[in-house]
């Protein structure tokens, strides 16, 4: 697609359920990260996929956070049994190369009651 | 302390103004670069940056690598150019980005 694509871009679900957040990256970009942004903070990189290599999990905040990236192309991020300190916008960028630069996705504004 | 600082936290300014956001850095860097936010929540890409300085209509973006630091410039500010500007760089040859903060900056007209 001509950019990067999330769905929902909105999503209130009650504390306790799983959520799934969806990302389509950029036909071609090899390179997929998501980010959190929680209310009056900064952006915190959550994982990223490079092609088919393992991903880089380390921004995880708990083993309720999954992601998978099925074919190198969409990427799911999931949240188990949702906390409301989980509110947040979730962003997805690609790239086709890092030194090339990134293109962001719109979010998810997740919203846990 | 954070890795990448931005200063300041909020900005406002009367159209027409020439603004500075200023980020620095405490790490070693492949590239720093600039974004923008509007309030959606959506992320635009500004410039990316290794050395120097770029330019692209009224948006001026430098880099001093020795000092650690650069800065975004916005000649004759526009209330459009309301959003929060964020600073991210790349270290290392890491791929993932380290953000600051973030700017807010609101033009009255």
């Amino acid at each position: 697609g001509a950019g990067v694509s999330q769905s929902p871009s909105n999503k209130v679900t009650e504390k306790g359920k799983d959520v799934e957040l969806r990302c389509d990256p950029i036909s071609g970009h090899t390179a997929l990260y998501w980010y959190r942004q929680s209310l009056g903070q900064g952006l915190e990189f959550l994982i990223y996929f490079q092609g088919n290599s393992a991903p880089d999990k380390s921004g995880l905040p708990s083993d309720r956070f999954s992601a998978e990236r099925t074919g190198g192309s969409v990427s799911t991020l999931t949240i188990q049994r949702t906390q409301q300190e989980d509110s947040a916008v979730y962003l997805c960028a690609s790239s086709l190369v890092a030194a090339y630069g990134y293109t962001f996705g719109s979010g998810t504004r997740l919203t846990v009651v | 302390k954070n890795e990448v600082e931005q200063s300041p936290q909020n900005l406002t300014a009367q159209e027409g103004e020439f603004i500075t956001i200023n980020c620095s850095y405490s790490v070693g860097i492949s590239a720093l670069h600039w974004l923008q936010q509007h309030p959606g929540g959506g992320i635009v890409s500004l410039f990316m940056l290794s050395s120097g300085k770029k330019k692209h209509g009224r948006l001026i973006a430098t880099i001093n690598i020795q000092e650690k630091h650069s800065s975004l410039h916005i000649t004759a500010s526009h209330p459009r150019d309301s959003a929060v500007y964020i600073c991210a760089v790349r270290k290392g040859d890491a791929d993932k980005l380290i953000f600051g903060t973030g700017t807010r900056l609101q033009v009255f007209p």
